[in-house]
């Protein structure tokens, strides 16, 4: 059982570039999520979903976009990739009630230059 | 907005010894979850324990428990017979009832051989 996996996990990007994150899991999670973590800071929601064809912002949804096709997966696409962005990049994903956790990918370690 | 707030930034303690994170939380909700997630230098997030508002008795999960004081929003983690596989970011996260995910800043805990 995989889990919630992403790909990839370490990416070097410049300004201005484009690229996707992926995230899929296997665990039949309606919810989905994308969170960033800047340097000695906790994580922050960028967007979530709450199942396929369904997706909302979270916290920091500034310069990112997301979409959900398949309950499996969770693109997070960046644009036009700016220094800000710079972060280390989780999904993770959930049952979609309160008191159950949230499983997180390994993460993607992002620089843009 | 629910702030979590995290005032020890970082801590020490020798193996075996046992150690309290402390963590402080803002809500006008009265129905709530909070968890303590660990993230050791792999970067992955692993759920350590949850408590839910609405049980008074203080959530134990083998050497690790916590004190749930509601009423001064009070969430520690108490790590008894510490490891050297505890080495790791503490974040305390807060679920008002809505899958968000509010996380603090963290705790980088160093157990001492």
């Amino acid at each position: 059982n995989a889990g919630v996996t992403q790909t990839p996990k370490f990416r070097i990007l410049k300004i201005g570039q484009s690229m996707t994150l992926q995230c899929t899991q296997d665990m039949n999670h309606n919810y989905m999520y994308w969170y960033r973590q800047d340097p000695g800071m906790g994580l922050k929601l960028i967007y979530y979903s709450v199942g396929a064809g369904i997706t909302d912002k979270g916290e920091v949804p500034n310069g990112y976009n997301v979409s959900r096709s398949t309950t499996e997966d969770f693109p997070l696409r960046l644009e036009l990739a700016a220094p800000s962005q710079t972060s280390v990049y989780f999904c993770a994903s959930s049952y979609g009630l309160s008191n159950q956790p949230q499983h997180f990918g390994d993460g993607t370690r992002l620089s843009i230059l | 907005a629910q702030t979590v707030t995290q005032s020890q930034p970082e801590m020490s303690v020798q193996e075996a010894e046992t150690v309290t994170l402390s963590c402080t939380y803002d809500t006008s909700e009265n129905n709530y979850y909070l968890f303590w997630y660990k993230q050791p230098p792999s970067r992955q997030m692993i759920l350590v324990i949850r408590q839910e508002a609405y049980k008074q008795q203080n959530a134990t999960e083998n050497r690790f428990s916590v004190n749930f004081q509601k009423a001064a929003k009070s969430f520690s983690l108490k790590i008894s017979d510490s490891q050297l596989g505890d080495t790791a970011m503490y974040f305390c996260a807060f679920n008002p009832g809505n899958e968000k995910l509010t996380f603090g800043t963290g705790t980088r805990l160093t157990i001492i051989p």
